[in-house]
């Protein structure tokens, strides 16, 4: 079966830096999403990978290894507004979105 | 986990057509589902909330004549886009809330549906 694994909850302080990881076994791949949520509003897209490999964008990044079926958000300089769920979704080979349950982040002063 | 399912799948359809998408709970009573547009790498665009047996909420600049949401029952709703027109195309995706009285923040978010209007 297709399945998306990541923590359900991680706590980090303010300042800091946090990595936030997913694993992925799914059929087929098109591409890995990371959203940012925060309660009571709609997902933010964060990143979209599709090859290996690290992408930057500003104080977020995120890294895809497919061959391992891994990916990573790395969230630098931690700011109390970085308080949410992180959502990371594959999609399939037939473009059908496979969601991981998200990993709700504490940041403590 | 919860699992949210939608069909179609996906779907094609002739322009003035409507098209019908459901999304369901198969393991947990949702109270709360919501219908969102996601745009190529972009985020996901909230379109309505339904809650269970009362008329859906939508949100500013979308059509709720256009598109027509009924949540019957505690694991079903459904999205109709009526007279479907090519910029309807896009990639709708369902999530629903459960009710049972846990996180009642956590969302669990459907497959999607991706709608073509020829």
């Amino acid at each position: 079966g297709q399945n998306i694994d990541q923590p359900t909850e991680m706590t980090a302080t303010e300042g800091a830096i946090v990595q936030i990881n997913c694993t992925y076994q799914t059929s087929g791949f098109n591409g890995l999403f990371w959203y940012q949520q925060h309660a009571g509003e709609a997902p933010t897209f964060l990143s979209y990978n599709v090859l290996d490999g690290l992408e930057e964008k500003g104080r977020f990044s995120s890294f895809l290894s497919r061959s391992k079926g891994y990916s990573y958000l790395l969230l630098k300089e931690l700011q109390m507004k970085d308080s949410a769920s992180y959502l990371c979704a594959v999609m399939d080979s037939n473009y059908q979105l496979i969601w991981g349950a998200g990993t709700k982040l504490i940041i403590k002063p | 986990g919860a699992v949210v399912s939608q069909h179609p799948s996906r779907v094609i359809c002739k322009s003035g057509t409507s098209v019908k998408i459901e999304c369901r709970s198969l393991d947990f009573q949702a109270t709360t589902m919501f219908w969102y547009r996601q745009f190529p790498k972009q985020s996901l665009m909230l379109m309505a909330t339904s809650n269970e047996g009362s008329k859906a909420t939508y949100e500013q600049g979308v059509e709720k004549d256009k598109f027509l949401i009924n949540h019957a029952s505690l694991t079903l709703s459904t999205l109709t886009v009526t007279s479907a027109h090519p910029e309807d195309s896009s990639f709708y995706i369902c999530s629903a809330r459960d009710g049972s009285g846990g996180d009642t923040d956590t969302q669990y978010f459907g497959p999607g549906t991706r709608l073509t209007v020829l």
